[in-house]
């Protein structure tokens, strides 16, 4: 099973400012990763797939780049609504797919 | 409206069996494959398993193989996930997710889940 590990556990952002979260396969995924963004409450929602096609209607303020072990999810101008817990999901090996542990993302 | 409608969530003691569906809407079903993820109070999410759009591809995360079970009906728009054997730590919120397109894993339409609480 592949492990998938987020950092950091908690990023804190001002608004307007750049948000970069990573995320590291324990082995090579190619670029079979997606991330998802959840808000409290709510289901996940697709954000990137293969590492950094955007999903449809997601703004192109969120972009996705990375391949193999390293990957990386960047919101270039942040903004309230994105307050959310962002999840990495590799789909290279499976079953099963592996979720990260998620990034809690903060207006500071 | 394109969508996911899961039910059967409830409390339910150690042992016990639990029956969740998803009902689907709004698109082409049987083209999809369908999944289900679970997140357990306050933790990430957690894969589950999948059911291919033909029924007979299954697969299984160790933590539920031999005690869960899928059954679709392609002719309902539903996929039921048929859970024995209950846990405690079964507990979750269960999700119903569709493929984003054949063979891909990703998962670009979300229900708003099911709470399942296995409690003695």
């Amino acid at each position: 099973e592949i492990v998938m590990t987020q950092s950091p556990a908690t990023l804190s952002v001002s608004p307007g400012e750049r948000a970069t979260l990573s995320c590291t396969a324990s082995q090579s995924v190619s670029s079979k990763l997606a991330w998802y963004q959840q808000k409290p409450g709510q289901a996940p929602r697709l954000l990137i797939y293969d590492a950094s096609t955007r999903a449809t209607g997601i703004p192109d303020r969120f972009s996705g780049s990375g391949s193999g072990t390293e990957f990386t999810l960047a919101i270039s101008s942040l903004q309230s609504e994105d307050i959310a817990v962002y999840y990495c999901q590799q789909d290279n090996k499976r079953p099963p797919i592996t979720f990260g542990q998620g990034t809690r993302l903060e207006i500071k | 409206q394109v969508q996911l409608v899961e039910s059967g969530g409830d409390v339910v003691q150690p042992g016990r069996s639990l029956r969740l569906s998803c009902a689907a809407s709004g698109f082409t079903f049987s083209t999809h494959g369908m999944h289900w993820v679970r997140q357990a109070p306050g933790k990430g999410l957690e894969w589950v398993a999948v059911i291919g759009s033909d029924e007979r591809t299954q697969y299984y995360a160790d933590s539920v193989m031999g005690r869960f079970t899928l059954f679709r009906d392609n002719s309902k728009n539903t996929v039921d996930l048929q859970m024995n054997s209950l846990r405690t730590e079964d507990s979750a919120v269960y999700y119903c997710a569709r493929e984003l397109s054949w063979g891909n894993w990703y998962f670009d339409l979300w229900g708003r889940g099911t709470l399942v609480s296995v409690s003695s």
